[in-house]
């Protein structure tokens, strides 16, 4: 009954450090994205993969990278840590619904609490 | 702008009072849903509303979506010190997409 897994949960950055957080899921979802969550400021989509293999830039992409390697796991990576990108950061998964039919819910990880000094 | 309005953006209700949460959006949603966050964790889905004029409960919680599909509300009834938390309505404005779009949340706490 896993879901959706994050690691680590919190981690304090110096600027331009360098760090991955970890995702991934274990109910076959297509679907994979990842989030950042400011105070007062909603989700904000980093990126996003519809399947291994694929992945595309959402809203706020600068600074980070994503790999699709596998179903199950999807990656996020920041190279040069900087203060703005202190944000509690989320994975979240969906399966794929056919045009016409309505989107299923995404299922969302604990998060990851990132401090960045 | 926020694409998906929520309002209040706090509440404070004692314990045994009703209370609404309203979600508005400017355009035709393809599914609705209703998210739950307590501080240190992730986001609980709570339900999902596709069709115009849907009503649907769990417990003490029950969350409609207009006939136009553009307006969600969820309404606690006898609220509970573990109602609180912050609620989030997400959407998709299109149908078969990647994209959902998240309200900025409404902050409630029950006062015992």
């Amino acid at each position: 009954n896993a879901g959706v897994t994050q690691t680590p949960k919190f981690r304090i950055l110096k600027i331009g450090q360098s760090m991955t957080l970890q995702c991934t899921q274990d109910m076959n979802h297509n679907y994979m994205y990842w989030y950042r969550q400011d105070p007062g400021m909603g989700l904000k989509l980093i990126y996003y993969s519809v399947g291994a293999g694929i992945t595309d830039k959402g809203e706020v992409p600068n600074g980070y990278n994503v790999s699709r390697s596998t179903t199950e796991d999807f990656p996020l990576r920041l190279e040069l840590a900087a203060p703005s990108q202190t944000s509690v950061y989320f994975c979240a998964s969906s399966y794929r619904q056919g045009r016409g039919k309505s989107n299923q819910p995404q299922h969302f990880g604990d998060g990851t609490r990132l401090s960045i000094l | 702008s926020q694409e998906l309005e929520q309002s209040p953006q706090s509440l404070i209700v004692q314990e045994g009072k009703n209370l609404t949460i309203n979600c508005t959006s400017s355009k035709t949603l393809y599914g609705l849903y209703w998210y739950k966050q307590k501080y240190g964790e992730g986001l609980i889905f709570l339900m999902m509303l596709q069709k115009g004029g849907e009503e649907k409960s769990h417990e003490k919680i029950t969350a409609k979506l207009d006939e136009k599909k553009q307006q969600s509300s969820l309404h606690i009834t006898a609220s509970q010190p573990s109602h609180a938390g912050i609620y989030l309505c997400g959407a998709a404005t299109t149908s078969g997409t990647y994209k959902y779009i998240f309200g900025t949340g409404t902050r409630l706490k029950v006062l015992a």
